[in-house]
Parts: C-alpha cells; structure tokens; sequence
C-alpha cells in the first residue's frame, strides 16, 4: 500500500515570489511515477508535473519543478515566479502498485498574495 | 473539445433517492475511473474499468454500482442516497490501467446534495 504525507495544509505566497510544497510518501514498489496534481477554485483535476521514479533527473515545467529524493521519498514542488493564477490546491501522488492506483495526499491550500 | 465530461456537475436531492452520473471521454483511452472527494477535500479512488471491465473495487457501499456500456463511458448509479454521499465526484481517464507512467484526465467533476 502507497501513502501520501502533505504535512502543510496552507501556504501563501507573494505574487512573483517563489514557494515550495513539501511531499513525502512511502510506497514498497520500484516501479513507480509520482505526480502533482492543482485543484483551483474552479475544481477542475489539473496535472501539474509529473516524475519517473527512477530517473534521477527532477521534472522541470516552466515555472513548476520537482525536488524528488528517492532515498528519502520526498517529492517537493517548486513554483518560481508565482502567479494569482496559481491560487489553488495542491495534491501530490504515487502511482504505483496493483493496478497502477494512484492515492493521493490530503492536498496544499495554495494562496498566491498580490 | 472537452476531454474528460460529466453529467450534471450539479445534483441536489433528498435521501433515499437514487440518481446517476455520467462521464465520457473522447480520449480514445481504455481506463476509466470514478473517485469521491469529500468536504475535506480528501479525494479517493472508488472504482477504476479497462475496456468495460471492472479492474478496481475500493471498499464501497453495494448502493454504488458503475455501469460501463461501452469504453468510452462509465456512469455511476447511486440508489437509496444517504446524507453521507454528499461530495464531489470525479471521472477521470487514462489510456492503460497496468502502466503506473499513464497519466489521469479528469473530467470537471459532480456536486451531489443529498438533503
């Protein structure tokens, strides 16, 4: 069984500042993806990022990067340059295991300050 | 053209109803899935279909029953509704169930009330 630890559950930002969020999880697979998910106010599931286990490499889009510690199973994500766009919640999630189930952390309220 | 669509995104109700929801993607993929997020915004997979087969049956009330006509489709049936069911549920699509590098579209997601 995989579980997902987002110890922060709210964080704000100034607009054009940067900010990460912290992730750590535990799985018992090798084989695995994990990934961060947005939720804005509008609710819509929106993929951020995504990160191949193991590639050693962080997973780098646009203004979003990863921070991805195998070892330690930590899977921050950093926003550069925030925007008021970025104003949601955040969820971070292995997939992995039977079935390929992705589970999901109980999310980061994410405020961006103008 | 939308990816991932769900039927109503807005269903109030009293208890003891049943009602359904419906999801289409017209991603061409072969996995589908219904996830509960509740008032805490803990989001939680229910069930997940491969080409019309029942893949993934998370610990859920026999109340629920997915009905999946074709791969393109998978709708959820909800009988005898309980104020507990009140949450927002989600469609999501990905184009394998067995490959863990497959990525989950979701669709824009229901509000059920049950009152």
């Amino acid at each position: 069984a995989q579980t997902v630890t987002q110890s922060q559950p709210e964080m704000s930002v100034q607009e054009a500042e940067t900010v990460t969020l912290s992730c750590t999880y535990d799985t018992s697979e090798n084989n695995y993806y994990l990934f961060w998910y947005k939720q804005p106010p509008s609710r819509q599931m929106i993929l951020v990022i995504r990160q191949e286990a193991y590639k050693q490499q962080n997973a780098t889009e646009n203004r979003f990067s990863v921070n991805f510690q195998k070892a330690a199973k930590s899977f921050s994500l950093k926003i550069s340059d925030s925007q008021l766009g970025d104003t949601a919640m955040y969820f971070c999630a292995p997939s992995g295991g039977a079935n390929s189930k992705l589970t999901f952390g109980k999310g980061i309220t994410l405020s961006v300050r103008p | 053209d939308t990816a991932v669509s769900q039927t109503p995104k807005y269903l109030v109700t009293q208890m003891g109803n049943d009602k359904s929801i419906k999801c289409e993607q017209n991603l061409g993929h072969d996995t589908m899935y219904w996830y509960k997020q509740d008032s805490k915004k803990f989001l939680k997979i229910m069930f997940s279909y491969n080409n019309k087969e029942l893949i993934i049956n998370e610990t859920v009330p026999n109340r629920f029953s997915p009905k999946s006509p074709d791969k393109a489709h998978l709708n959820l049936h909800i009988n005898s509704l309980e104020l507990g069911d009140s949450a927002v549920y989600f469609c999501a699509s990905s184009r394998t169930w067995d490959r863990y590098s497959d990525t989950q579209y979701f669709g824009p997601g229901t509000r059920l009330t049950v009152l």
